[in-house]
């Protein structure tokens, strides 16, 4: 079973600019989510879909971070203008329904710096 | 607001030796706890997980004592080996899920050959 696979791995870019990252979850995993790990601490939720609609952005920060799931599969998150202090790695996860608690599966991450 | 808080930040065990990283919680609401192991440039791993209708799950090396009154939970490792060194991260959710969990900080181990 193919794992979750997001790109690029690794962005270097200037504050203000554009950057978006990529991800494609398990294959039938309707569930997905996107996290930010800043360095020394642990994921915090960024987004949650359920196929293409958006069940929680209530931690997005609308005013630069946009995401989209299109087609209930593919998901990009966008972030224009960024920050300093979004450099992090970002964590794309699928949710499979393994027993009663489901188990999430992450891909191996984005990692961002802002210069 | 952190709502789950984890330590110590870092650890040092020798191999053969018991890990144990503690992590506290104040919402009641939580119902599943699981823990998260990743490996540099990987992205988290399930490691194991606890409800609190029990007080502790074995599985393997890998043990969650929890204390519901005391509103903490602690993972063991026993007989730790050079190949366990990693971030471990506890969790928390509603719901009795993996769904909107709240991850502690993290504790880097190493542990010496």
């Amino acid at each position: 079973e193919a794992g979750v696979a997001q790109s690029p791995r690794y962005k270097i870019i200037e504050k203000r600019q554009s950057v978006a990252f990529w991800c494609n979850p398990i294959s039938g995993h309707a569930t997905l989510y996107w996290y930010q790990q800043i360095l020394g601490q642990g994921p915090k939720l960024l987004i949650q879909f359920q196929n293409n609609g958006v069940v929680d952005d209530s931690q997005l920060p609308k005013d630069r971070f946009s995401a989209e799931r299109l087609k209930g599969v593919d998901s990009t998150l966008k972030i224009q203008p960024a920050k300093l202090e979004d450099s992090a790695v970002y964590l794309c996860a699928s949710l499979a329904f393994r027993g009663a608690a489901g188990e999430l599966f992450f891909g191996e991450g984005s990692r961002l710096t802002v210069l | 607001q952190q709502q789950v808080k984890q330590s110590p930040q870092s650890l040092i065990v020798q191999k053969g030796g018991i890990s144990i990283i503690n992590c506290a919680y104040e919402n009641t609401a939580f119902d599943y706890f699981p823990w998260y192991q990743q490996f540099p440039g990987k992205g988290p791993a399930l490691l194991i997980a606890i409800r609190p209708d029990v007080s502790e799950k074995k599985e393997g090396r890998f043990t969650i004592s929890f204390n519901k009154s005391a509103k903490q939970f602690s993972l063991h490792i026993m007989d730790s080996q050079p190949g366990d060194s990693a971030t471990y991260f506890c969790a928390a959710s509603i719901q009795g899920g993996s769904e909107k969990l709240v991850f502690g900080k993290g504790t880097k181990l190493t542990v010496n050959p």
